[in-house]
């Protein structure tokens, strides 16, 4: 497996622009995370979904961020508009379900650096 | 409330033993996670306590006392390859569902001296 799958690596963009972020996670992996990390505030949970079905987004900032996941192999994370202050590293995970093997390991992507000017 | 402290930095010799700690505030938990990243790459998967006591991973151990409300990793012949972050990680307790997430403390900077 190539493991999980994120783009774009690097996003430069303007202060009220659209900004979407992918994630195609594990094949058989039942559970995704979406984290932002950033000096100050260390690795931030945002938000997950089982099943393709969002379970907790109580750690998405505000309402101009938005997640989906249409279906078992593909999540955007969604910012709109961009502001300076979501200038971060985001991350997604995935993991299998609770009966199988590793259901306590998560593996992240490659990240997504955003900077927003 | 779900907290994790660490220390921000510890430093250490290449070869030598060091010692992260992760203590934590949850009102229970599913159990004690270690991650580590190095600058510019993405967190990995190091090691998972489910019960208290010592699990050993080649150079790398990690502890749990639950009583204690503690953890820590174990680094030992340190290389210079060890320079990274490491990170601890818990599964908190909810309702529905809501046990499955994972949440980190804000890590510990390893830096290793030649």
């Amino acid at each position: 497996d190539a493991g999980v799958i994120q783009s774009p690596r690097h996003e430069v963009t303007e202060m009220g622009q659209e900004v979407t972020l992918r994630c195609k996670p594990i094949s058989g992996h039942d559970y995704l995370f979406w984290y932002r990390q950033t000096m100050m505030r260390g690795l931030e949970l945002l938000i997950y979904f089982n099943n393709n079905v969002p379970i907790d987004d109580s750690g998405m900032p505000e309402d101009r961020f938005s997640a989906k996941m249409p279906n078992a192999s593909f999540s955007t994370l969604k910012i709109q508009p961009s502001e300076p202050r979501d200038s971060a590293v985001y991350f997604c995970a995935s993991r299998p379900g609770q009966g199988g093997s590793g259901a306590n390991v998560l593996t992240f992507g490659a990240g997504s650096r955003l900077t927003v000017l | 409330g779900q907290s994790l402290e660490q220390p921000s930095e510890v430093t250490a010799v290449e070869g030598a033993i060091v010692q992260i700690n992760c203590t934590y505030q949850t009102s229970g938990f599913y159990g004690l996670s270690w991650y580590q990243q190095h600058d510019g790459g993405a967190p990995t998967f190091l090691s998972y306590n489910a019960l208290d006591g010592l699990e050993e991973t080649g150079r790398f151990s990690s502890f749990l006392s639950r009583s204690d409300s503690y953890g820590y990793l174990l680094l030992q012949e340190l290389q210079m390859k060890d320079s990274a972050s490491y990170f601890c990680a818990v599964r908190p307790p909810g309702g529905r569902n809501r046990d499955d997430k994972i949440i980190f403390g804000k890590g510990t900077r390893l830096h290793i001296l030649p």
